[in-house]
């Protein structure tokens, strides 16, 4: 069976590094999602993709946040610098298209010490 | 505010007991409704969804039912077991696009 893959799946820095994750989608889902899901609560969305292009990124802290998805396919996300506050769980998930149906990766768990 | 609420947690429960978690939205038009499950360390997996009123979504013994009238989605199930302990999310996706909303999550501990 097809699944979202996440890479790391941990990891620790300090405050001021820059670190990112990288999503490998299931194949054929053209769109993306990164969302960021803090202990405790629900995950928010940061960043949608159709294809290679973003459709919605609102709520990305675009000061320090950045992602891309250059051909399509895989995606990275990037944090520089990181702050505290970005430690959470880190989701991606891809879906075939607008019929909201979202399938889910392990997600990358990051630790700002 | 936030426009999915959930049941707040935690939830115990003994096995084979009744669930019920409440999940109310609010929404202009006719939103796709969903619950997601998150075991401990995993990420999150579609349990059921439905897509327009009156629909019954279900899969693994968990019912829930797309309720226009009361705006609301509760997730059920007649006969809970210890490997249903998890995290459960209600999501409301969006009318136009496909992000979803999600509920801040209840948490479920069923007990042998």
């Amino acid at each position: 069976e097809a699944e979202v893959a996440q890479s790391p799946r941990y990891k620790i820095t300090e405050k001021s590094q820059a670190v990112a994750f990288w999503c490998d989608p299931i194949s054929g889902h053209a769109t993306l999602y990164w969302y960021r899901q803090i202990l405790g609560q629900g995950p928010e969305l940061l960043v949608q993709f159709q294809d290679e292009s973003v459709v919605d990124d609102s709520q990305l802290p675009k000061d320090r946040f950045s992602a891309e998805r250059l051909k399509g396919v895989d995606s990275t996300l990037k944090i520089q610098p990181a702050e505290l506050g970005d430690s959470a769980m880190y989701l991606c998930a891809s879906g075939r298209g607008l019929n909201n149906e979202q399938f889910f990766g392990p997600g990358t768990r990051l630790t700002v010490l | 505010g936030n426009s999915v609420t959930q049941m707040e947690g935690p939830v115990t429960l003994s096995e084979e007991a009744f669930l019920t978690i409440n999940c109310t939205y609010t929404a202009t038009g006719y939103p796709s409704l969903f619950w997601y499950v998150q075991y401990p360390g995993e990420g999150l997996q579609l349990l059921l969804k439905a897509t327009k009123a009156d629909d019954k979504g279900s899969n693994k013994g968990f019912e829930a039912t797309y309720r226009k009238e009361t705006t609301s989605f509760h997730l059920e199930k007649g006969s809970v077991q210890v490997s249903d302990s998890a995290v459960y999310f209600c999501a409301r996706g969006e009318t136009s696009g496909s992000r979803l909303t999600f509920g801040e999550g209840t948490q479920l501990t069923v007990n042998p």
